[in-house]
């Protein structure tokens, strides 16, 4: 079967590191994608890797290693407005997202 | 980047009515448009794909006949809730898919801003 696993909640503090992994099994791979959801929003697209390796942008970065099936966002210095849900989708060989439950990141001061 | 527009933003009924949500792109042509639906605190869960000029396909355990969907166009797509009921009430969020990236082989989906319904 398909699945999108990912950490139920994390919390961090203002200024610092946190990294969300999430593993995956799909039908055919057709890339990884992160999205930033605040809470009572839709989602809003961060990052999408279909080669191995690390995808800088900005404070945000998404790392893939197919053969084993491993994502990670890392976010760099942290800010409150960062605190939201994180959802990861695998794309299958159908294009179609299979969605994570999301990991809470709370952020503290 | 991309735009996905929905309309509207919110909206409230009565129980029996029924409730059309647009979902266009703004600045790309979209052939294929999905439609979500989001409860509290869970993760999205797809409703159908809708691809231009031809009828939707439905998740399992999603009544057709109650959430209508027409594609009618590149850029617009529509969702009608049919005979709403309260546990119709959620978040309705709609995607389109692009193509891009330097030699035009990204999949990108881009997600609209989402419409919430509430059926009294």
């Amino acid at each position: 079967g398909q699945n999108i696993d990912q950490p139920t909640e994390m919390t961090a503090t203002e200024g610092a590191i946190v990294q969300i992994n999430c593993t995956y099994q799909t039908s055919g791979f057709n890339g990884l994608f992160w999205y930033q959801q605040h809470a009572g929003e839709a989602p809003t697209f961060l990052s999408y890797n279909v080669l191995d390796g690390l995808e800088e942008k900005g404070r945000f970065s998404s790392f893939l290693s197919r053969s084993k099936g491993y994502s990670y966002l890392l976010l760099k210095e942290l800010q409150m407005k960062d605190s939201a849900s994180y959802l990861c989708a695998g794309m299958d060989s159908n294009y179609q997202l299979i969605w994570g439950a999301g990991t809470k990141l709370i952020i503290k001061p | 980047g991309a735009v996905v527009s929905q309309h509207p933003s919110r909206v409230i009924c009565k129980s029996g009515t029924s409730v059309k949500i647009e979902c266009r792109s703004l600045d790309f042509q979209a052939t294929t448009m999905f439609w979500y639906r989001q409860f509290p605190k869970k993760s999205l869960m797809l409703m159908a794909t809708s691809n231009e000029g031809s009828k939707a396909t439905y998740e399992q355990g999603v009544e057709k006949d109650k959430f209508l969907i027409n594609h009618a166009s590149l850029t617009l797509s529509t969702l009608t809730v049919t005979s709403a009921h309260p546990e119709d009430s959620s978040f309705y969020i709609c995607s389109a898919s692009a193509t891009s990236g330097p030699i035009g082989g990204q999949e990108t989906q881009y997600f609209g801003p989402g419409t919430r319904l509430l059926v009294l």
